[in-house]
């Protein structure tokens, strides 16, 4: 079975706190996205990792993949409160090109002052 | 640029009727998706099409139906609407094995 688990699902921070996002998968794949949802929104796009030891940062985000360990992080760095969203991990375990998605549960981030 | 539009933005629908949620690009994007994203949980894949023409089920097809008659639009066909539909419905296009790029969404009811 193609599952996705993120880990903590909740997650609460004060700002200016460090935290990571766990992202397991069960199949092998070197396809994994990262994507941010406000409430009552569509998904944004923020990382693509196509590679074993892919680490890709945007401000306070960095995500990374192991594909041995079937693993991706997000990390944040000094939480702010604009970073209060929920985050899900994706991967593409089909072995096509085809992008068929299966996605974790999300991680519903609050950052509290 | 338009991007990914979908209509209708929402839709309360009773239980047996059917409806069509129209979904469109101006990216010139040949794959195009349909997922649905039940409360508190992640997007399932419904349907996805490869280009005009090709279609194949995703994970969660029964209830559904697809066309993909032009690279622009790939509408997503509800026949006898029943209350476990009730969801809210994400069309998405991609270009290559970049990312998928989502729509605004259709929030649907079915009562």
């Amino acid at each position: 079975e193609l599952k996705v688990e993120q880990n903590p699902l909740f997650l609460s921070m004060q700002e200016g706190k460090n935290y990571t996002i766990y992202c397991n998968y069960s199949t092998t794949s070197d396809r994994l996205y990262w994507y941010r949802q406000d409430p009552g929104k569509s998904l944004e796009s923020l990382f693509v990792l196509l590679s074993n030891g892919a680490v890709k940062q945007e401000g306070r985000l960095m995500a990374s993949l192991d594909t041995k360990a079937r693993l991706s992080t997000l990390h944040i760095t000094a939480a702010v409160h604009d970073l209060s969203a929920t985050y899900f991990c994706a991967v593409d375990m089909s072995g096509s090109s085809y992008g068929k998605l299966t996605f974790g549960q999300g991680t519903i981030l609050t950052v509290h002052p | 640029n338009a991007g990914v539009t979908q209509t209708p933005k929402f839709r309360i629908l009773k239980i047996g009727q059917s409806m069509t949620l129209q979904c469109a690009q101006d990216m010139n994007h040949n794959y195009m998706y349909w997922y649905r994203q039940d409360p508190g949980m992640g997007l399932k894949l419904i349907y996805y099409s490869v280009g005009a023409g090709i279609t194949d089920k995703g994970e969660v097809p029964n209830g559904y139906n697809v066309s993909r008659s032009t690279t622009e639009d790939f509408p997503l066909r509800l026949e006898l609407a029943a209350p476990s539909q009730t969801s809210v419905y994400f069309c998405a296009t991609r270009d290559g094995p970049d990312t998928q790029y989502f729509g605004p969404g259709t929030r649907l009811t079915v009562l």
